[in-house]
């Protein structure tokens, strides 16, 4: 979606390093959210936001965390990698008032 | 957080065929929608629907909200519709944050 870019698409990192998740929107939108997606799990919430610098955890915020400097970027920090953490990492954003939520294309991470 | 089934998990059609996908959830909502992840994992929304029916060409969704439950379905099937398709439910407090089903992944075959 031309709204909303993930960056990077892959990323392939050693357990123990930081990584940082970037998504960006041009929508304008007040919620932003990091979802991860696993085999038999489907997507399950890991941090949201719902506003610039207000944050708060999802279902299974263990071991990342997040920031929102402003509107258009959050970004997702994983402290100290773990293989656990391997998955496809979606953002999502949403309008205020609104009930449509709109994805990226994700960006697949493997920690080896 | 709520609790959100799917069934079937897996589901084999013959091109041209009908089929109904079911998302079964654990309380009241205030949201729910129907989402197709295409071959390539993009995530597309193809219904708000926290009650009533839909029609959207060959799809259409229905919710029964009082019985917790929520039926998408496919009528003459095609290649394209292949992919998993998720329910996603919120309960209307927070951020309204979507809980999501594991999921029916679909195949089409010609």
């Amino acid at each position: 979606d031309a709204g909303i870019t993930q960056s990077p698409r892959h990323k392939v990192t050693e357990t123990g390093t930081p990584v940082t998740l970037r998504c960006h929107q041009t929508e304008n939108h007040r919620y932003m959210y990091w979802y991860r997606q696993d085999p038999g799990h489907g997507l399950r919430l890991i941090h949201y936001s719902y506003g610039v610098k207000d944050t708060d955890k999802g279902e299974v915020s263990d071991g990342y965390s997040v920031s929102r400097s402003k509107t258009e970027d959050f970004l997702l920090t994983l402290e100290s990698a773990t293989s656990s953490q391997t998955s496809v990492y979606f953002c999502a954003t949403r309008a205020a008032g609104g009930y449509g939520y709109t994805f990226g294309s994700g960006t697949r991470l493997t920690v080896v | 957080g709520i609790q959100v089934e799917q069934s079937p998990p897996d589901l084999i059609l013959q091109e041209g065929a009908n089929s109904t996908l079911r998302c079964n959830f654990s309380d009241s909502v205030n949201n729910l929608q129907w989402f197709h992840q295409n071959p390539w994992g993009q995530l597309i929304n193809l219904f708000y629907i926290p009650s009533g029916t839909k029609q959207n060409g060959r799809l259409s969704a229905t919710t029964v909200a009082t019985e917790r439950y929520s039926l998408l379905y496919i009528s003459s099937s095609q290649t394209t519709d292949s992919g998993v398709y998720f329910c996603a439910v919120d309960s209307g407090t927070g951020a309204n944050n979507l809980f999501f089903g594991t999921g029916t992944r679909l195949t089409v075959i010609p």
